[in-house]
């Protein structure tokens, strides 16, 4: 069974800032993960695919980096629109979850 | 690419959760995907539930399989879910949604499914 540990469990950073946020995986990854952000009320947004590659209309704020076990969700220059919480996912396992406040 | 959860908002425990995705703006038979359901308890993270691909093979969480099943209409552009023996902790938003391998680029907006008598 594959276990997600993400962290930290809720953030808190400035407009402007940037946000780094991480995800291990139980076990080696080789394909399928990616990262979404979901807002109240709203369906999970894909975000980063392939650990590093943007999905279609994402900005260039949103970078991912990682592989192996150990992955990294980075958002530059922060704005409020980025409070929301955001999972990890490999295959057919999510992550609990960062929540991040602007 | 549209998708739209549809079904019953109440059932009662031990009774079968049926929910249908309705798909529009492209046909469900076309391409290599795979349709998903994934749910998600209020206030908690998302649980992906089980998917079925364009040719009618299934995948199933193991910790639903033997409570889950998922099968495809092409001529009406639909994939349904059927979730038996529920109880209380199946209470949540369940979402549909399309993806290219494992990653799920279509979401349906979610549609909160209570178990409760």
């Amino acid at each position: 069974e594959v276990v997600m540990t993400q962290s930290p469990a809720t953030l808190s950073v400035s407009p402007g800032e940037r946000a780094t946020l991480s995800c291990r995986v139980s076990q080696s990854v080789s394909n399928g993960f990616a990262w979404y952000q979901q807002k109240p009320g709203q369906a999970p947004r894909l975000l980063i695919y392939g650990a590093s590659t943007r999905a279609s209309g994402i900005p260039d704020r949103f970078s991912g980096s990682g592989s192996g076990t150990e992955f990294t969700l980075t958002i530059s220059s922060l704005q409020s629109e980025d409070s929301a919480v955001y999972y990890c996912q490999q295959e057919g396992t999510f992550g609990p979850g960062t929540r991040l406040e602007i | 690419v549209q998708l739209q959860e549809s079904g019953p908002g109440l059932v009662k425990p031990s009774q079968t959760l049926s929910l249908t995705c309705n798909v529009s703006g492209g046909s469900i038979g076309s391409g290599s995907y795979y349709w998903s359901w994934i749910r998600q308890p209020a206030g908690k993270g998302l649980e992906w539930m089980g998917r079925i691909s364009t040719s009618g093979s299934t995948d199933y969480n193991p910790s639903l399989k033997s409570r889950v099943s998922m099968s495809i209409d092409k001529s009406t552009d639909q994939f349904s879910l059927r979730l038996n023996s529920v109880t209380a902790a199946d209470t949540a938003v369940y979402y549909c949604a399309r993806a290219v391998l494992w990653r799920w680029s279509y979401w349906g907006q979610g549609i909160l499914v209570t178990v409760s008598s």
